[in-house]
């Protein structure tokens, strides 16, 4: 199909261990958002891309999340050293630009650390 | 401090009638808003926006209506339907923040048949 695909669907990792998440926006889009979602709650904002470079990070909670787009397309966001507290569902999202538009979002990767 | 309040967590209504989401937010800065839509297991779903610049967007049966002095919005769905039950999330971004949109925590609406 034609909208955000994320992968994998779901994750499970045991604490300490390295993830990645992958993030193919919709062909064409300029702006890539990530997000972190906890149960009963709103998506939170991580960081945002425009092409490759990467023009907010305010939102990461930590040093051990890193996010990347080095090629102005698909983009990974990386865990290190997983805490249990890191367990969510994780949204990437793209919009055509980044202002007064609204985002497309993938159906997101469920993270679980044990 | 959450800028983007909904105060619902949840609403039920009947077949046919309307559905009425509230949000609040405290950030002067936003100037654009949108509603999402979710179902379980899937990403938010794009509904409907409005700029800052108008009080009113409708599009079919939904409609949002923005009230800037009360900084208050509000989507409506006349009339409901069963496959409107989902999950609705309120976003407002500002122009001169590269369009990040913080969301409020979500209203689960149920449309019984």
């Amino acid at each position: 199909g034609a909208g955000v695909s994320q992968s994998p669907r779901y994750k499970v990792a045991k604490r300490g261990q390295d993830v990645a998440l992958r993030c193919d926006p919709i062909s064409g889009h300029v702006s890539l958002f990530w997000y972190q979602q906890a149960l009963g709650q709103g998506p939170e904002f991580l960081t945002y891309f425009q092409n490759e470079a990467q023009l907010d990070k305010s939102g990461l909670p930590s040093d051990r999340f890193f996010a990347e787009r080095p090629e102005g397309s698909v983009s990974t966001l990386k865990i290190q050293r997983t805490q249990q507290e890191d367990s969510a569902v994780y949204l990437c999202a793209s919009s055509l630009h980044s202002v007064n538009q609204p985002q497309h979002f993938g159906d997101g990767t469920r993270l679980s650390i044990l | 401090d959450q800028q983007v309040k909904q105060n619902s967590p949840s609403l039920s209504v009947q077949e046919g009638r309307i559905s009425i989401l509230n949000c609040d937010y405290t950030n002067s800065m936003f100037d654009y808003f949108l509603w999402y839509k979710k179902y379980p297991a899937e990403g938010p779903t794009f509904l409907i926006s409005i700029s800052s610049i108008k009080d009113k967007n409708e599009d079919g049966r939904f409609t949002v209506f923005l009230n800037k002095s009360a900084k208050h919005l509000s989507l409506h769905i006349v009339p409901s339907q069963p496959g409107d039950s989902a999950v609705y999330f309120c976003a407002a971004s500002a122009n001169t923040n590269a369009g990040k949109s913080t969301f409020g925590d979500g209203t689960t609406l149920t449309v019984k048949p």
